[in-house]
């Protein structure tokens, strides 16, 4: 079965820093992997995803992510955090498919202190 | 998040009242889907459908039905509902193979 682990729950920052977010991910074949970001009381917005091609993809708001087979993981980072980006992260996993299902992590909440 | 409508925002039962939760989507799409998300769980996946008159079950399907007359929309039913019910429900959209899912704003729904 399909898995995702986001191992750290919350996590704070100070605006200006790095940011990298864990994910790993247990799949049996080619995994299909997505991020989204929640903000408060909001449904989920897509930053980036990756199926094949280059292992760095670029996403919107300035992430971007990296794709390890070796290591099993689908880190999320950005370079320097803005206040705005406090949010929940999530990460998912699935196959290619229309009907394919998304297994979602449970979640990194992003505090940014100024 | 245009193209995904959910309604009610938000709503209060009591335990053993029965309501729809409503997903309407203008953007043509035949997978739709249902996910609860609950503090610490992630989202999880209660029901999808492929297309109109396809549905199937997901990894928390009990307590739920779900029908798919349209194409447009994919109504939830809970029957009889409990506190453990208690949680937030998006409806999500996918639009094709390589597509993400689309999710509305979700619904709020509380059983006392």
């Amino acid at each position: 079965a399909q898995s995702v682990t986001q191992p750290d729950i919350h996590i704070t920052v100070s605006e200006g820093a790095s940011l990298e977010l864990r994910c790993n991910y247990s799949y049996g074949a080619t995994p299909y992997l997505f991020w989204y970001v929640q903000s408060p009381g909001q449904g989920l917005q897509l930053l980036l995803k990756y199926f094949s091609g280059d292992t760095l993809v670029q996403g919107i708001k300035g992430f971007e992510a990296e794709f390890k087979r070796s290591q099993s993981s689908f880190n999320l980072r950005k370079p320097s955090v803005h206040w705005s980006d406090a949010a929940e992260y999530f990460c998912a996993v699935g196959a290619w498919g229309t009907a394919s299902k998304l297994t979602f992590g449970t979640g990194t909440r992003l505090q940014v202190t100024l | 998040n245009a193209g995904v409508t959910q309604t009610p925002k938000f709503q209060v039962l009591k335990t053993g009242q029965s309501m729809t939760l409503q997903c309407a989507q203008d953007m043509n799409h035949e997978y739709m889907s249902w996910y609860r998300q609950d503090p610490g769980m992630g989202l999880r996946l209660i029901h999808y459908s492929v297309g109109a008159g396809i549905t199937d079950q997901g990894e928390v399907p009990n307590g739920y039905n779900v029908s798919r007359s349209t194409t447009e929309d994919f109504p939830l039913r809970l029957l009889s509902a409990a506190p453990s019910q208690t949680s937030v429900y998006f409806c999500a959209i996918r639009g094709g193979p390589d597509s993400p899912l689309h999710f509305g704003n979700g619904t709020r729904l509380t059983v006392t």
